[in-house]
């Protein structure tokens, strides 16, 4: 069964580097998102992405963060300057296009935990 | 904006004993819920999903959720468990809007004593 992957499983970073987190969706899939999840709380939506560009995004979102596919596999989110409070792990997700029970479920990927040390 | 309460954080049974994790959303309109599992070490995968039509969903391993539109709820239910469900377990939303990111409760951790 096809699966969503990410890399790296486990990524260390100085506060204020940057880091690329990476994702390649379910091949057929159009939709891709990011979600974290921070220790001990919920799992949060960060941005959803289709046909090249951001179709939306939470408040978390804000200028330090950047999706982009730079070719025709990978879905990556940029951390431009990291900080403390962007510990958590983050989620790759893909879904078929289209809307209905067939088309509406999300696939997860098993997560990229970021420390900022 | 929507939310998603699960008010069990941590539950812990007996091999056979019976399971009820309760979900409850706020949103008025039209809702599709999820129920989603996370195994040590592991991904989230779906367990079953309501879009519409019967209240009662069926998933895999023996889940099973009842949407109640009167409650607000989607309540996951399993007769009785095995030690394999050992899991954290998310209920979580989209509203009606058109919207299509996931709210997401807080996840309840299952711990199933041998």
């Amino acid at each position: 069964e096809p699966e969503v992957t990410q890399t790296p499983s486990h990524q260390v970073t100085q506060m204020g580097q940057e880091v690329i987190l990476r994702c390649v969706p379910i091949s057929n899939h159009l939709y891709f998102y990011w979600y974290r999840q921070i220790l001990g709380q919920k799992v949060e939506f960060l941005v959803s992405f289709y046909n090249n560009e951001i179709s939306e995004k939470s408040e978390i979102f804000d200028d330090q963060f950047s999706v982009e596919r730079p070719d025709g596999s990978n879905f990556t989110l940029k951390i431009r300057s990291t900080k403390l409070e962007d510990s958590a792990m983050y989620f790759c997700a893909s879904r078929i296009l289209g809307t209905g029970i067939n088309t509406d479920t999300q696939y997860f990927g098993p997560g990229t935990r970021l420390t900022v040390l | 904006a929507q939310s998603v309460s699960q008010h069990n954080h941590h539950v812990i049974l007996s091999e056979a004993a019976s399971l009820e994790l309760g979900c409850n959303y706020s949103y008025g309109g039209t809702v599709n819920l999820f129920w989603y599992v996370q195994y040590p070490g592991q991904h989230l995968q779906l367990l079953l999903k309501y879009f519409s039509g019967d209240p009662l969903v069926k998933g895999i391993k023996g889940f099973e959720a009842e949407f109640i539109k009167s409650k607000f709820s989607f309540n996951l239910r399993k007769p009785s468990v095995q030690w394999s469900d050992t899991a954290e377990y998310f209920c979580a939303v989209y509203s009606g809007t058109g919207r299509r990111a996931l709210t997401f409760g807080s996840g309840t951790r299952l711990q199933v004593q041998p």
